[in-house]
């Protein structure tokens, strides 16, 4: 059972670019969750999403960052318009549910994002 | 705001000596609680879990501590070992009404454990 698949693993792009960041969850797993961390510091929650809905995107920017999980294929992060200071780790973790034996995230190995 | 903090940046220990990594929240409503580990280049890897109905929980090498009173967690490693040496996060899972909770973590910064030789 693969773990949760995240590409690509390193990302660069120039200022005023779009990025693409894609994460496959585990196999039987309908929870995806976005973080993103700065260097020397915690992960910090992004957006949860279940298959073709965003359950909380609190953690968002308002602006430029959007987030799906389609019915079928990947979860992507999208960031358009890219600046200097939206480089930084993106990692994207999985979960089958909800329940109380099903908290457990799994985490992908994330894709480092670095803008040029 | 609420926020999970760790009293330790850094920890430096011998090989062989237990580890004891702190972890402060403020969370009242938080119900469970995870340590991870995190070596260079990698994500997140669960080290292990507790629920706030439990005190204390053991795993291989590893024991959680909780003290909802100060609140207070704590990652204990027996024998450290040269593999144990990464950053090592306690999070927090903020249950929400509306959302059923799911893994919405809260991270703390993170502590640098070490390990000598």
């Amino acid at each position: 059972n693969a773990g949760v698949m995240q590409n690509p693993r390193h990302l660069v792009r120039r200022r005023g670019q779009e990025a693409r960041l894609r994460c496959s969850p585990m196999k039987g797993h309908s929870h995806v969750y976005w973080y993103r961390q700065l260097p020397e510091e915690g992960l910090k929650f992004m957006v949860y999403l279940q298959k073709e809905n965003i359950i909380d995107e609190s953690g968002m920017p308002k602006e430029r960052f959007s987030a799906e999980f389609p019915k079928e294929g990947p979860s992507i992060l999208r960031i358009q318009q890219v600046v200097r200071g939206d480089s930084a780790a993106y990692f994207c973790a999985s979960s089958q549910g909800t329940g109380d034996m099903n908290t457990e995230a799994f985490f992908g190995q994330g894709t480092r994002l670095t803008v040029v | 705001g609420e926020s999970v903090g760790l009293h330790l940046p850094t920890l430096s220990v011998q090989e062989g000596d237990n580890s004891i990594i702190n972890c402060a929240y403020s969370n009242s409503a938080s119900d469970y609680f995870i340590w991870y580990k995190q070596e260079s280049g990698k994500g997140p890897q669960f080290i292990i879990d507790i629920r706030s109905n439990m005190d204390k929980r053991q795993g291989q090498r590893v024991t959680v501590l909780l003290n909802k009173t100060v609140k207070h967690l704590s990652l204990q490693i027996a024998a450290t070992q040269p593999g144990d040496s990464a950053v090592y996060f306690c999070a927090e899972n903020i249950r929400s009404l509306l959302t059923g909770g799911g893994n919405k973590l809260t991270f703390g910064t993170g502590t640098q454990l070490k390990v000598e030789l």
